[in-house]
């Protein structure tokens, strides 16, 4: 099994609503990302989990909550949002020596209302 | 810090001709550099990537990439695309050195490249 997968594929919520994001990979990737990207734009990160831990935070809002319940789940929980962070949600793992390849997912377009 | 640099946002290009994507990158260490290819409404795929060794590294569909540390460029390069080749195409860095693989890519601005029928 050599890919990433996202669920849902798209998403519509409200801006009080609370929904979550979901990537499973299962090539025993040690390192998993999410990624914000906006039309017309190159990827943006957001947070990084290595073992199980968060390890990076871009200077995320608090509204993106990210979760790591095992080494081949990553959730995205979202509350209170605003139709900018309307995007298409990208996860990515990596794993081996220097340098590693990110597997991308293929993401959850997601529309605030 | 690391930063790529896509000069051409859009690239149109007639079927069965050769096409050259442009990326230049700025680091002060040594880098790992990757082509990504996205199609419409989907995720992001690996073309090819440099991590050290020969200068030129072939990829996937065709495609191939030559590093040159002199002119800090991977510039991207198909002999004859076609129009499947329609699609964004991504270069980005890694100065990658830790041991637990979540270094940081950074990406370059994206090439929107068009094949005309």
């Amino acid at each position: 099994d050599t890919e990433v997968t996202q669920t849902p594929k798209h998403l519509v919520m409200g801006m009080t609503n609370k929904k979550s994001l979901k990537c499973e990979q299962h090539m025993g990737h040690r390192a998993m990302y999410w990624y914000k990207q906006k039309a017309k734009k190159p990827p943006e990160l957001m947070f990084v989990y290595s073992y199980e831990k968060l390890s990076i935070n871009e200077s995320v809002p608090s509204r993106f909550s990210p979760e790591c319940p095992n080494s081949s789940l990553l959730n995205l929980h979202l509350h209170a949002l605003q139709p900018e962070d309307s995007a298409l949600y990208l996860c990515a793992s990596s794993y081996g020596p220097p340098p590693r390849e990110q597997f991308f997912g293929p993401g959850t377009r997601l529309t605030v209302l | 810090a690391q930063s790529v640099t896509q000069l051409d946002s859009q690239v149109p290009v007639f079927e069965e001709a050769p096409v050259e994507l442009r990326c230049n990158y700025s680091s002060s260490v040594s880098v790992y550099l990757f082509w990504y290819v996205q199609y419409p409404n989907q995720g992001l795929q690996l073309l090819l990537k440099y991590l050290s060794g020969s200068t030129l590294v072939k990829g996937i569909n065709g495609f191939e990439a030559e590093f040159n540390k002199s002119q800090t460029s991977f510039h991207l390069r198909k002999p004859s695309v076609h129009i499947s080749d329609t699609a964004e195409y991504f270069c980005a860095v890694s100065e990658g050195a830790s041991n637990f693989g979540n270094e940081k890519l950074t990406f370059g601005t994206g090439t929107r490249l068009t094949i005309i029928p």
